[in-house]
């Protein structure tokens, strides 16, 4: 299996500019997480999908930020608009249930300036 | 609610060295825990769990840990270290009181000086 890809692996930006980030799960796995890692916060969780339906997204910063999974096989993450505090290392990781061992993608490195 | 204190942020050891890495979680109740290590610009990959059964527990390149249900830890040992070991390291834990959502500490930098 390829694992949990994640495109792009760099972006960078301009502030006010939408970014997308894109996820493929690894497949026959029902659970996905989206996480933010910073220096000053560490590893944040921001939403999870349970069978493709949004189950906690608690933690997605605020109204700027939104989350897709239209299938089992892709998932998107949407900042509009981008501002320089989003900058971050943004991870995707999928699993066969929400106990089960998290694979992780190699992340997106987010800059925006 | 859950949480996970990882107790040192930063652990600088000499290569052939021992070295323990703390962790620390709260839970009234019975938890699910892992341990995750991120090599310089990748993912996070799994180390080891424990789900049931045997507190002590091994897993991939040598580590092990152990759970002590009195003491809520999840300590992660390994008798010698190489300097390809030097990563952070993430412990975390699931259980009903997050609705079973893992929730990670805040790392610890291991630094394995030759």
């Amino acid at each position: 299996d390829a694992g949990v890809i994640q495109s792009p692996r760099h972006e960078v930006t301009e502030m006010g500019q939408e970014v997308t980030l894109r996820c493929k799960p690894i497949s026959g796995h029902n659970s996905l997480f989206w996480y933010r890692q910073t220096m000053m916060r560490g590893l944040e969780l921001l939403i999870y999908f349970n069978n493709n339906v949004p189950i906690d997204d608690s933690g997605m910063p605020e109204d700027r930020f939104s989350a897709k999974m239209p299938n089992a096989s892709f998932s998107t993450l949407k900042i509009q608009p981008s501002e320089p505090r989003d900058s971050a290392v943004y991870f995707c990781a999928s699993s066969l249930g929400r106990t089960d061992t998290q694979y992780f993608g190699p992340g997106t490195r987010l800059t925006v300036l | 609610a859950q949480s996970v204190t990882q107790l040192d942020s930063q652990v600088p050891v000499f290569e052939e060295a021992p070295v323990e890495l703390r962790c620390n979680y709260s839970s009234s109740v019975s938890v699910y825990l892992f341990w995750y290590v991120q090599y310089p610009n990748q993912g996070l990959q799994l180390l080891l769990k424990y789900l049931s059964g045997s507190t002590l527990v091994k897993g991939i390149n040598g580590f092990e840990a152990e759970f002590n249900k009195s003491q809520t830890s999840f300590h992660l040992r390994k008798p010698s270290v190489h300097i390809s070991d030097t990563a952070e390291y993430f412990c975390a834990v699931s259980g009903p009181g997050g609705s079973y959502i893992p929730t990670f500490g805040r790392g610890t930098s291991l630094i394995v000086h030759p």
